[in-house]
């Protein structure tokens, strides 16, 4: 079944230390996207990448770092320079950015919840 | 610039009451709009979707109608289960971005 693959689904961190989240999808999906969850708000935008080799800076990027090399893969680090990780990290993809239609809608991964001891 | 709200939660309700979750929204133009359903520790799903003004979108017994002269999009079930307990985001699609509200938690009580 087509979807898109999150992982780990928990980490602990500690202060200081870079970490990755991983994102594979396999929907043959050109845009990727990653969004920030925090208790009690809604979803606030990282990153996003419209095409392989290319991102842009969404609302909250700082402290944050991401990368495009193949289509279905869009892994997201966090660095120590992000005063407050601690978040639910949500990954998801569209067939592209680039329309406005009611066709664009996001496919979601399952999350990964990242805490920093 | 274009937003989204929503009626603040918790809602807490009995099985088998009717629903209504408040979202209205602020943009130009003619955004498309959508609820997404968030289960406990879970990522998020497409609940439906409406594109122009009174388009119904309509899956799992949920309802929204898109209403441009009210600038809303509420979501509405006639007869809600313990299984619908989850968060409903209302979000709009327009100039290139998804804009979410913040959501609205909703508990079933049996």
């Amino acid at each position: 079944d087509g979807g898109i693959t999150q992982s780990p689904k928990y980490l602990f961190r500690k202060e200081g230390q870079n970490v990755t989240l991983s994102c594979e999808q396999n929907l043959n999906h050109d845009a990727m996207y990653w969004y920030r969850q925090d208790p009690g708000q809604g979803l606030r935008l990282i990153y996003y990448s419209q095409i392989v080799n290319d991102f842009q800076k969404g609302d909250i990027a700082e402290g944050y770092s991401v990368s495009r090399e193949k289509k279905e893969s869009f892994p997201l680090t966090v660095t120590s320079a992000q005063k407050n990780p601690t978040a639910f990290y949500l990954c998801a993809s569209s067939p592209t950015t680039g329309q406005i239609s009611g066709a664009n809608v996001l496919t979601f991964g399952a999350g990964s919840r990242l805490t920093v001891l | 610039g274009d937003s989204v709200t929503q009626m603040e939660g918790p809602v807490t309700l009995s099985e088998e009451a009717f629903l209504t979750i408040n979202c209205t929204y602020t943009a130009t133009g003619y955004p498309s709009l959508f609820w997404y359903v968030q289960y406990p520790g879970e990522g998020l799903q497409l609940l439906l979707k409406a594109t122009k003004a009174d388009d119904k979108g309509s899956n799992k017994g949920f309802e929204a109608t898109y209403r441009k002269e009210t600038t809303s999009f509420h979501l509405e079930k006639g007869s809600v289960q313990v299984s619908d307990s989850a968060v409903y985001f209302c979000a709009l699609y327009s100039n290139y971005q998804l804009i979410w509200g913040a959501g609205t938690k909703l508990i079933i009580k049996p």
